[in-house]
Parts: structure tokens; C-alpha cells; sequence
């Protein structure tokens, strides 16, 4: 069974810092979404990450995938307090065909405080 | 705004009853998915639909069924509901062939309070 692990759960950080979000996952995969989500709100596609070396950025965030080391890494750079919310990863499987399954991790909910 | 649809946003129950979600994907995409996002489960692949036929299960409970019509709407049913249904259901879409691999977009969802 796929395991997704995200960590921090939570952080807290100042505007105009740096910081990173981590996400393993256990088994092998051929794609790794990154999602945002607002309290109460839907699920925003922000990156999707196809192959190891990845790297894709917008704006202030920046996603990595290594799919050796089976870890994943969104980059906040220079955060500002729009970033506020809550970001999961989602991993899926390798070789389903039409199939698809994202088991996504527990989550990280930013918190960018003055 | 992705573009996929759900109704209704809000829907309050009791205990024992049945509910139905709907689901309309975006146009051209054939597939659609349904996940719930609860407090202690986090947010959990329940199953898709491929174009008509079920595609892929994940932890749906018996209890819940769901069907993709011609049209490709989706509807999830939930039965004999439980207090720890309650949840935010969400509903996905994605494009048919190598598209699919960009993204699953996600409806705005439904959340539902059994009482």
C-alpha cells in the first residue's frame, strides 16, 4: 500500500522567509501533484512533477521531485502572507493504465505571519 | 474556477438516511473521481469512473455506491449514514490520454453534516 508522508504538519513562518515542505512516499510512482487548499475551499493544482529531476516554479514556490530518494520538496521563498493555506502532496502510482488513484499526504497548513 | 460542478454545497441529515452527490466534469474530460476530506481521515481516494465503467477503488465503504451516466455526470449515493460520515466530498475531473497525467481538477465539493 502507498504511504505519502508530509512533513511539517504545521509551520508557522515570518513574511520574507524561506522554507521548505517535505514528501516522501513509499512505493514507485510516475507522477507527483502538488495541491493547495483555502480553509473551506476546493483543491488548486499548483505543480505536477513527471520525472526525477523534476523542478517547476511559480511565483515564490518551487517543487522538486527525486524519485530515488522517493521525496518530493515545495520551496517557499520569500514567503508572503497570500501563501497562507494548506498544501498536500498526492502521489500515484506507477503503470495503472487508465487507472488512477492519488493517495495524498496528511498535509501542511501554512501559517505567514507579519 | 475549475470548471467541475457539484450539487448541492451544503447538505444536513440524520442518521440512518441516504444521500445522493452529484457531479458534472469538465467538458471533454472523461474521467471523473470522488474523494472525502475528513478531520481525522485527511483526504481519501474513494473511486473513479473511466468514461462509464468503474476504473479504479479505493477505500470506499459498502455502504456507499457510485455511477457515471452517458452524459458523464457522476453520482455518489451514501447509505444507513453515520455520524463519522460527515465529511467534505470532493468531486475530480481530468482529460482523456497522455492529458490525464497533467492534473485533477477538483469541484468546489459537498459538505455533508449527519446529525
Amino acid at each position: 500500500e502507498l504511504k505519502v508522508e508530509q512533513n511539517p504538519l504545521f509551520l508557522s513562518m515570518q513574511e520574507g522567509k524561506n522554507y521548505t515542505i517535505y514528501c516522501n512516499y513509499s512505493t514507485t510512482s510516475d507522477r507527483l501533484y502538488w495541491y493547495r487548499q483555502d480553509p473551506g475551499k476546493s483543491l488548486e493544482s499548483l505543480f505536477v512533477l513527471l520525472s526525477n529531476g523534476a523542478v517547476k516554479q511559480e511565483g515564490r514556490l518551487m517543487a522538486s521531485l527525486d524519485t530515488k530518494a522517493r521525496l518530493s520538496t515545495l520551496h517557499i521563498t520569500a514567503a508572503v502572507h497570500d501563501l497562507s493555506a494548506t498544501y498536500f502532496c498526492a502521489v500515484h502510482p506507477q503503470n495503472t493504465g487508465t487507472a488512477s488513484k492519488l493517495t495524498f499526504g496528511t498535509g501542511t497548513r501554512l501559517q505567514v505571519t507579519l | 474556477d475549475s470548471g467541475v460542478t457539484q450539487t448541492p454545497k451544503h447538505l444536513i441529515t440524520a442518521t440512518g438516511q441516504r444521500v445522493t452527490l452529484r457531479c458534472s466534469p469538465r467538458s471533454g474530460d472523461l474521467s471523473v473521481y470522488w474523494y472525502q476530506q475528513s478531520l481525522d481521515q485527511g483526504l481519501q481516494f474513494l473511486i473513479q469512473y473511466y468514461n462509464g465503467e468503474e476504473r479504479a477503488k479505493g477505500n470506499i465503504l459498502e455502504r456507499f455506491s457510485a455511477q457515471q451516466f452517458p452524459d458523464l455526470h457522476s453520482e455518489l449515493n451514501l447509505s444507513s449514514l453515520e455520524l463519522g460520515d460527515s465529511a467534505l466530498y470532493f468531486c475530480a475531473s481530468s482529460p482523456p490520454g497522455l492529458a490525464a497525467r497533467e492534473t485533477q481538477y477538483f469541484g468546489p465539493g459537498t459538505r455533508l453534516l449527519v446529525l
